[in-house]
């Protein structure tokens, strides 16, 4: 059974960069019928997509984030990371990883079960 | 950008009866739909793609129907862990970029 795993600090400073990584067991980032995703999810609010990456690297961004965020693979390590730059308090909330298929109609199934960063000094 | 609303915000009804949540898409998005069930703590879990497949070990009295701008889902009788929050989302081929709607909190009446 596919499960995964977020991991990274919990708090960052304003202004540096949150780093965060998803393992995945129980199968291979390296299938050519699937994408690896990041969601997140302020306290109270709902859920909005960070931006994805394929096993070859290739990525694409949520526009109104894309100039703060990098995606990156790592086969050998079946994990997949996310970077976001230049936080600030809005970046709090729970980040989720997720799988999602490369098919015409997409959707995130499964879900790891979220890690909280909180943007504070 | 295309943006989801889903109605109503909270919907309260009563265990056994039928519940139906809405969304809405300000274009059409084809069959490009899910929806998921949140509960407080964890992960939102996937129920319907495609917007009228049951994902596996979905029970049958959760529905899914819609396609272009209006999607609903029916949850013909409900149960005491059926309490919880609702989302659509949509995935957009060009520029490929996923979006949520806001959510529904179905709540016991």
């Amino acid at each position: 059974q596919l499960q995964l795993q977020e991991s990274g600090p919990g708090l960052v400073k304003p202004s540096e960069t949150l780093s965060l990584t998803c393992t995945v067991s129980g199968g291979s980032i390296s299938s050519s019928s699937y994408y690896w995703g990041w969601i997140r999810q302020p306290p109270g609010k709902g859920l909005e997509w960070i931006g994805s990456i394929y096993y070859s690297g290739s990525t694409y961004y949520n526009p109104s984030l894309k100039s703060r965020v990098t995606i990156s693979v790592d086969t050998s390590k079946n994990q997949f990371s996310l970077k976001l730059s230049s936080v600030t308090a809005a970046d709090t909330a729970v980040y989720y990883c997720a799988r999602h298929p490369t098919t015409v109609t997409r959707w995130f199934d499964p879900w790891g079960q979220g890690t909280l960063v909180t943007v504070s000094s | 950008e295309i943006v989801m609303t889903q109605s109503p915000a909270t919907l309260s009804v009563s265990p056994g009866e039928r519940a139906t949540l809405s969304c809405r898409a300000s274009q059409s998005v084809s069959s490009n739909l899910a929806w998921y069930q949140q509960k407080p703590g964890q992960a939102p879990r996937l129920l319907i793609y495609g917007a009228s497949t049951r994902a596996t070990g979905i029970p049958a009295r959760f529905s899914g129907s819609g396609s272009g701008t209006e999607f609903t889902l029916t949850i013909s009788s409900l149960q005491s862990e059926d309490f919880a929050v609702y989302y659509c989302q949509q995935y957009n081929n060009w520029p490929p970029t996923y979006t949520f709607g806001q959510g529904t909190k179905l709540e016991i009446k």
